[in-house]
């Protein structure tokens, strides 16, 4: 099977920068995805790393680094409306489908 | 564009009675989805499609089946609801192979099992 590793909770400041981590254990790996969730609504694609390196996005930056199994998104500039949760997910090669994390809710307090 | 639609929003059902959810979208997409969250698990992968008329199981399919008769709806069945099944449920879609990665997810329909 797969699994996947993310903190439960991440608290951060305004402005400052944060790195939600995500650890895989998985058989065929083919790339990571983030998604971001703004209470219980519907989720949102915010990147996709297949190669290693680091992928960004505006504020957003998303790495990945496949001989460690391990991947990040970090956020810089932190803002209020950043405050969601935010989910990793794996997908395999040979398949059409998305494995989920359990997800990092992420706190900006002013 | 709509882009994914979900029907109903809410639902509440009773022990036993069965219901489907529609999922609809117009972004001509070939790949639908079906997932559920609960609180602490995450998204979990019920059925999904690749195609229309074509259906697969995902991770959590039992009690639920789906049917994609047409492209741009795929519907979602519980034939005997349980407590269980009391969840949030999401449905996605996307292109297609090339770019499964990037779904675009449905307002959710939220149903609780009495």
């Amino acid at each position: 099977g797969q699994s996947l590793e993310q903190p439960s909770e991440v608290t951060a400041v305004e402005g400052a920068i944060v790195q939600i981590n995500c650890t895989y254990q998985t058989s065929g790996f083919y790339g990571l995805s983030w998604y971001q969730q703004h209470d219980g609504g519907a989720p949102t694609f915010l990147s996709y790393n297949a190669l290693d390196g680091l992928e960004e996005t505006g504020r957003f930056s998303s790495f990945l680094s496949r001989s460690d199994s391990y991947g990040y998104l970090l956020l810089q500039e932190l803002q209020m409306k950043d405050s969601a949760s935010y989910f990793c997910a794996v997908s395999l090669t040979g398949y059409s489908t998305l494995t989920f994390g359990k997800g990092t809710m992420l706190l900006v307090s002013p | 564009n709509a882009g994914v639609t979900q029907t109903p929003k809410f639902r509440v059902l009773k022990t036993g009675q069965s219901m489907t959810l529609l999922c609809a979208q117009d972004m001509n997409h070939e790949y639908m989805y079906w997932y559920r969250q609960d609180p602490g698990m995450g998204l979990r992968l019920i059925h999904y499609s690749v195609g229309e008329g074509t259906t697969a199981k995902g991770e959590v399919p039992d009690g639920y089946n789906v049917s994609r008769l047409k492209k741009q709806n795929f519907l979602l069945g519980l034939e005997s609801a349980a407590p269980s099944q009391t969840s949030v449920y999401f449905c996605a879609s996307t292109r297609g192979q090339s770019s499964y990665n990037e779904q675009f997810f449905g307002p959710g329909t939220r149903l609780t099992v009495l």
